[in-house]
């Protein structure tokens, strides 16, 4: 069964203090990882995909990178905007397109 | 989200009643999914339909049943509702989400 763990559940920075969030996964095969951002009321947005290991994606303050066991969001120098909860899953190859969410890093950026 | 329109954005219902969650798309995206968020058990699949008059089972599709006649709409029905179908449905056109629908089950 495909697994995703992520760490630490919450976590709060200091403006400017960069750090990473962690996931964990076990899959029958990657198809894909994806990073989310999820703000209070609304709907995951898609941030990222990576597919192999040693991928690495860049947006903004945010670096996502990928080995075979996990992946980590660097966040570097965040703002209070960064405040969101940040969501990984994995998709597995093969069958139909199941997507297994993590529970979310709730990330607080104080000023 | 630009171009994922879900509705209703929150609903009371009360116990074996009937309601649909609509949702309705226009990306052209020939995969669609439904998922429900719940504290501590994040975000789990319903139903997902890999293009237009194709549907299939997720992870938790007791209990619920979509339909997808047409590229751009999927409804999801909850025949007879329970309590514990108390949740936020995430309706996700490619992987990308809609703003959701806060059902409670009374």
């Amino acid at each position: 069964e495909d697994q995703v763990t992520q760490s630490p559940e919450a976590l709060r920075l200091q403006e400017g203090e960069s750090s990473s969030l962690n996931c964990s996964y076990t899959v029958s095969g990657l198809r894909g990882l994806f990073w989310y951002r999820q703000d209070p009321g609304k709907g995951p947005e898609f941030l990222f995909t990576l597919y192999s290991a040693g991928e690495e994606k860049e947006k903004e303050r945010l670096k996502a990178t990928l080995t075979k066991k996990e992946s980590f969001l660097h966040i570097t120098a965040p703002k209070p905007e960064d405040s969101a909860t940040y969501l990984c899953a994995v998709q597995a190859a093969g069958g139909y397109q199941k997507v297994t969410f993590g529970i979310g890093t709730k990330l607080q950026v104080i000023p | 989200i630009a171009g994922i329109t879900q509705a209703p954005t929150s609903q009371i219902l009360a116990a074996g009643r009937r309601m649909t969650l609509r949702c309705t798309q226009d990306m052209r995206h020939n995969a669609m999914y439904w998922y429900r968020q719940d504290l501590g058990l994040g975000l789990r699949l319903i139903h997902y339909s890999n293009t237009a008059g194709t549907t299939g089972k997720g992870e938790v599709p007791d209990g619920y049943s979509v339909s997808r006649a047409n590229t751009d709409d999927f409804p999801l029905t909850l025949a007879s509702a329970v309590p514990s179908q108390t949740s936020v449905y995430f309706c996700a056109p490619g992987g990308n989400f809609g703003n959701g629908t806060r059902l409670t089950v009374t």
